[in-house]
């Protein structure tokens, strides 16, 4: 069974570091590229970007680069979500999900069950 | 970048109507067009891809058709259950998500 597991809801002041995990199992991990999703309170879904684990490519969103920095760990199957410096507007839920293969290669099939980050002094 | 418009904003409809949502693309994906549901509190969870495909254990009173530019996601019967938000998402160029139409009771 594939399943995305995601660290738990973590409340930081501004200018705090963060390095939130996204743990998989049940799928080769390495095969399959990993997106990550804003999702601010009450509003709708935002792509940041994506890494492929087997050679840490990434694609950020032009709206996330140099906020975000995206990394995976092959050995334990997990990806990884950073900031440096933590931004109250930086609050919201961040979900991984993975893009299927074949004709699902444009869609998010699994999806982790979010972080909620809280910024607030 | 390409921009997903979807309309109506809110559908108001009771248990066992037929919901009709629209998703409208800047430029042409294609077929690379993808439809989710989301539950209060809860993550998406994938209903169509490829634009009228069911994902795995999805009811087939979910369909989609469309292609282009023009898409549609039909639920034939509402259940209870489906009363939610939906999300169209493309991935013709970087990805992107539509506003989303949330389903409501009446």
């Amino acid at each position: 069974e594939v399943q995305l597991v995601q660290s738990k809801t973590e409340v930081k002041k501004p200018g705090e570091s963060l390095k939130m995990s996204c743990s998989t199992s049940g799928y080769s991990f390495s095969s399959y590229w990993i997106a990550w999703v804003r999702q601010m309170p009450g509003k709708g879904l935002e792509w940041m970007g994506i890494i492929y684990p087997e050679d840490s490519d990434i694609k950020y969103s032009p709206s996330f680069e140099g906020q975000v920095t995206f990394s995976v760990d092959k050995s334990i199957s997990t990806a990884y979500l950073q900031w440096s410096s933590l931004k109250a507007s930086d609050t919201a839920t961040y979900y991984c999900a993975r893009h299927g293969h074949g004709p699902l290669f444009a869609a998010l099939d699994y999806w982790g069950q979010g972080t909620l980050v809280t910024v607030s002094s | 970048e390409i921009v997903l418009t979807q309309s109506p904003a809110t559908l108001s409809l009771s248990p066992g109507e037929r919901a009709t949502l629209s998703c409208r693309a800047s430029q042409s994906v294609g077929s690379y067009l993808a439809w989710y549901q989301q539950k209060p509190g809860q993550a998406p969870r994938l209903l169509i891809y490829d634009g009228s495909k069911r994902a795995s254990g999805i009811p087939a009173r979910f369909s989609g058709s469309g292609s282009e530019t023009d898409f549609t996601l039909t639920i034939s019967s509402l259940e209870p259950e489906d009363f939610a938000v939906y999300y169209c998402q493309q991935r013709a160029g970087r990805l992107t998500f539509g506003g989303g139409t949330k389903v409501e009771i009446k």
